[in-house]
């Protein structure tokens, strides 16, 4: 089955500085990568997603980069601010019909922020 | 507001007690599954449902089991609870289907589950 692995597992930045988590996945017929942002006492939240037929893509301050060759994707948070502080976890999917939403999670990311 | 509701938020049991953790979501979603979560292992899913009556095994289904007698509703039963099975468990929803590829994952704000 799919496998996916994700660094750091924590991540201390400065307020303002960018933040890069990076994860890789084992199945190559992986086709969607949607990334999840936990708050404390809270479930993940979808923050962006990508589709294997896209190389990047970009939400405000957030951006997701693919690299199928490779096969991994990183998520990319520009000018970071205290909020931004969470869990974040990335995901992958081979979107089977029948299955749906089958995603496998790498196993989270813990960002601080400190100001 | 459209959610995903759990309930309890938290929970403490002793070693065999059998429970049920509720999950219900007015989105009117198809797909609903259950999740828990471990340091450094992220989100393992343990069962999912496609529709009502309709519910399959995930990742790490022993010990489990779920039922779907209603679109709304996916109940979590721990028939004998065992200790390895303290985590914090997630139940999510989505608008995905048989026909549809993936679709957001809305997750509910998690039950903490300490089996003793």
């Amino acid at each position: 089955g799919e496998n996916v692995e994700q660094h750091p597992s924590t991540l201390s930045v400065q307020e303002g500085d960018s933040a890069v988590i990076k994860c890789t996945y084992s199945d190559s017929a992986s086709n969607y990568f949607p990334w999840y942002k936990q708050e404390l006492g809270k479930g993940p939240q979808l923050i962006i997603d990508i589709r294997s037929n896209v190389g990047e893509k970009k939400d405000q301050r957030i951006a997701v980069t693919l690299n199928k060759t490779a096969k991994h994707f990183s998520l990319h948070i520009t000018e970071t601010q205290p909020e931004d502080s969470a869990v974040y976890f990335c995901a992958a999917s081979i979107s089977p019909k029948a299955a749906g939403n089958k995603l496998t999670f790498g196993g989270g990311t813990r960002v601080l922020v400190k100001p | 507001e459209a959610q995903v509701t759990q309930n309890p938020r938290y929970l403490i049991t002793v070693t065999g007690k059998k429970l049920t953790v509720t999950c219900s979501q007015n989105m009117n979603h198809e797909y609903m599954s259950w999740y828990r979560q471990d340091p450094g292992l992220g989100l393992r899913q343990i069962y999912y449902s496609m529709n009502v009556e309709v519910t399959d095994k995930g990742d790490v289904p022993e010990g489990y089991k779920v039922s779907r007698k209603e679109k709304r509703n996916f109940p979590l039963i721990l028939e004998s609870p065992s200790p390895n099975q303290t985590s914090l468990y997630f139940c999510a929803s989505s608008s995905a289907t048989t026909s549809s590829y993936n679709s957001p994952l809305h997750f509910g704000n998690g039950t903490r589950l300490t089996v003793t």
